[in-house]
């Protein structure tokens, strides 16, 4: 089964709409963090952010916010007030306590802004 | 600046060839990684290695080999390399001995193509 499920292999979004990405999880590990990366056309891997499974408020930095929903499994992650240059490849990620610390990633999902 | 270094940064390789991939970080993270990028299916752990002179296998393991001789760099090489290994190669590090939520650091990639 898979770890990490994102549903979206395309999302277009409006230049200063919001967006959210979706990400669901599967783990029976109590202890996790949930990772968002973004990988512009460039391909480097940027981090953008993260939540742990015991925060007790969502994460956010900056236009980037999580929207965690632990009893459903689910990290969406919310970029408010979009621009051109978020458009990139996104991934979701997770890191179970019992890992070797490596994350396991989903399969991405391509978002474009439109001016 | 400090940060992860890849070669080459691409390549192409006839089939049955020997390849290594280098990676080199200048961060003093004790934890390192290799993974491969294939479109639709994000990134997947081929080996990692939490400290010098230990090593594990990952999700897709087979025809890859690393080493850790010492904290800094991480070879990932193909004994004999095969069309299916045609893929971008991220290396990455984190700081295992930090906290859980610690992400993991990008190199810029390998693309390699095997023909």
């Amino acid at each position: 089964a898979q770890k990490i499920t994102q549903t979206q292999p395309g999302m277009f979004v409006q230049e200063k709409e919001a967006v959210t990405l979706d990400c669901t999880y599967d783990t029976s590990d109590p202890s996790y963090g949930l990772f968002w990366y973004k990988q512009p056309s460039s391909g480097e891997m940027i981090f953008l952010i993260y939540q742990g499974s015991y925060d007790q408020q969502n994460a956010t930095e900056g236009r980037y916010s999580l929207n965690f929903q632990k009893a459903r499994k689910s990290a969406n992650l919310v970029i408010s007030a979009s621009q051109l240059g978020d458009s990139a490849m996104y991934f979701c990620a997770m890191r179970e306590s019992g890992s070797a610390r490596q994350l396991t990633f989903g399969s991405g999902t391509q978002l474009t802004v439109l001016p | 600046i400090a940060g992860i270094t890849q070669a080459p940064t691409s390549q192409i390789l006839a089939a049955g060839r020997r390849m290594t991939l280098r990676c080199t970080q200048d961060m003093r993270h004790n934890a390192m990684y290799w993974y491969r990028q294939d479109l639709g299916l994000g990134l997947r752990l081929i080996h990692y290695s939490n400290t010098a002179g230990t090593t594990g296998k990952g999700e897709v393991p087979d025809g890859y080999s690393v080493s850790r001789a010492n904290t800094d760099d991480f070879p990932l090489t193909l004994a004999s390399a095969v069309p299916s290994q045609t893929s971008v190669y991220f290396c990455a590090s984190s700081d295992s001995a930090g906290h859980p939520n610690s992400p993991l650091h990008f190199g810029n990639g390998t693309r390699l193509t095997v023909t």
